[in-house]
């Protein structure tokens, strides 16, 4: 069963533009929630996660996740992309009561356009 | 660098051919991953390694054989694999149950002709 999935494999913006990234997961309890940057040819980046406590989390180089119960959603957003933001993104999830194995969505891939 | 190092960077090898990767990590984390990720398909965890106990094989070959001495050190003895083994594996090292995230190194891109 998948736990995580993320729509759209590749996703186009122009710089400057609202980056969204989006990703659902299927628990029913909520899981920790992950996202990771790749950039070619680069191991994986935490970018932020979402552990307890305030829903919405702030990551690094501008970007920020709302975790959203009632939708199982964990949507990635950037108000304004940069031509540096192109690379694969990964959402993620330990789901609760699990040995702590970190579980991988399909991954989304970030064109920017000048 | 991440304080995971994983070497070498890039290893090409043919079918009959036995060789090894390595990865490192001095962030004092007790459990260590590998990972595999191929072209079009999502991030496969192939091991799990708590304290140097393996806690977790997700029904990999057994041309894939992992080694933990210890918590520090863990390392993947390929042989005979096959040109589908084509892939970067990527190691990955957490605190206890990696609630935390993960810490990953850059990988290995292995080309198995």
């Amino acid at each position: 069963a998948q736990s995580v999935t993320q729509l759209g494999s590749h996703v186009s913006v122009s710089e400057g533009a609202l980056v969204l990234l989006r990703c659902n997961y299927s628990s029913s309890v909520p899981p920790y929630l992950f996202w990771y940057v790749q950039y070619p040819n680069q191991g994986l980046q935490l970018l932020l996660k979402y552990t307890t406590g305030a829903t919405l989390v702030k990551g690094i180089n501008g970007f920020e996740a709302e975790f959203k119960k009632s939708e199982t959603s964990f949507h990635l957003t950037k108000p304004s992309a940069h031509m540096s933001d192109a690379a694969e993104y990964f959402c993620a999830v330990i789901l609760s009561g699990n040995t702590g194995k970190l579980i991988f969505g399909q991954g989304t891939t970030l064109q920017v356009k000048p | 660098e991440t304080g995971v190092t994983q070497t070498p960077r890039h290893l090409v090898m043919g079918m009959t051919n036995k060789k090894s990767l390595k990865c490192e990590q001095h962030l004092g984390h007790n459990a260590m991953y590998w990972y595999k990720q191929s072209a079009k398909k999502p991030l496969e965890l192939m091991f799990v390694y708590n304290f140097k106990e393996q806690t977790e094989n997700n029904s990999v070959p057994s041309r894939f054989s992992p080694e933990c001495p210890n918590s520090s050190h863990l390392f993947l003895h390929l042989h005979t694999l096959q040109p589908e083994d084509s892939a970067l594996y990527l190691c990955a090292s957490s605190q206890d149950r990696g609630i935390g995230g993960y810490t990953f190194g850059s990988g290995t891109r292995l080309t198995v002709v």
